[in-house]
């Protein structure tokens, strides 16, 4: 049984299309997480929910909209698509908002704006 | 706020041979310290981490990173690696301040040659 699931794998449009992605965990955990990661590996944080509150919110374009309708799901939707959001996305869930907590990623969407 | 430092951005190593990843942190408070793997096409999974206690501590797949205070560091070691340990590697590090965020480091490329 996969953990933290992503879909789709792979995301390939448009420039000013709107697209999303959809996260689910299994593990009963709290917490869930979207991250971006550039070309470069780079991996920066973008949102947090935990038990459907919201509770990071880095500086990211109001382009991009997570919604979180239980606290096993964590959906990403991004209007108006731009080049640069081009990356792999990741999804990932612990089991409390702690310091402590082990993240667990699922497999990554990888998106490709043209 | 914390940060962290991944000192080599790839690290070439002939299968068998010993292999040090080097991880420096800053933090005015107390930390927490990760090791994550991610192998290609893949979402990153935990190798090891550092919460209390002894500041040796050994993960999966026979890593092991040894914390040290007074040098700000968190070095990843492994005494003879094989070539399925091609992956990128990332540090992290969180603390009581970080506002319930982990930061990842930009990631170590080890690349096992034969």
């Amino acid at each position: 049984d996969t953990a933290v699931s992503q879909t789709p794998k792979y995301l390939v449009t448009q420039m000013g299309n709107d697209k999303s992605i959809k996260c689910e965990q299994n593990l009963g955990h709290d917490t869930m997480y979207w991250y971006k990661q550039d070309s470069k590996k780079f991996l920066k944080i973008m949102f947090s929910y935990n038990n459907k509150e919201l509770i990071i919110n880095e500086t990211v374009p109001n382009r991009f909209s997570p919604k979180s309708p239980d606290k096993a799901h964590l959906n990403l939707h991004i209007n108006s698509l731009e080049l640069g959001d081009s990356a792999v996305y990741f999804c990932a869930s612990s089991l409390g908002t702690g310091e402590t907590d082990t993240q667990y990623f699922g497999p990554g969407t990888r998106l490709t704006v043209l | 706020a914390q940060s962290v430092t991944q000192l080599d951005s790839q690290v070439p190593v002939f299968e068998e041979a010993p292999v040090e990843l080097r991880c420096n942190y800053s933090s005015s408070v107390s930390v927490y310290l990760f090791w994550y793997v991610q192998y290609p096409n893949q979402g990153l999974q935990l190798l090891l981490k550092y919460l209390s206690g002894s500041t040796l501590v050994k993960g999966i797949n026979g890593f092991e990173a040894e914390f040290n205070k007074s040098q700000t560091s968190f070095h990843l070691r492994k005494p003879s690696v094989h070539i399925s340990d091609t992956a990128e590697y990332f540090c992290a590090v969180s603390d009581l301040t970080g506002g319930f965020k982990t930061i990842f480091g930009a990631g170590t490329r080890l690349f096992v040659k034969a």
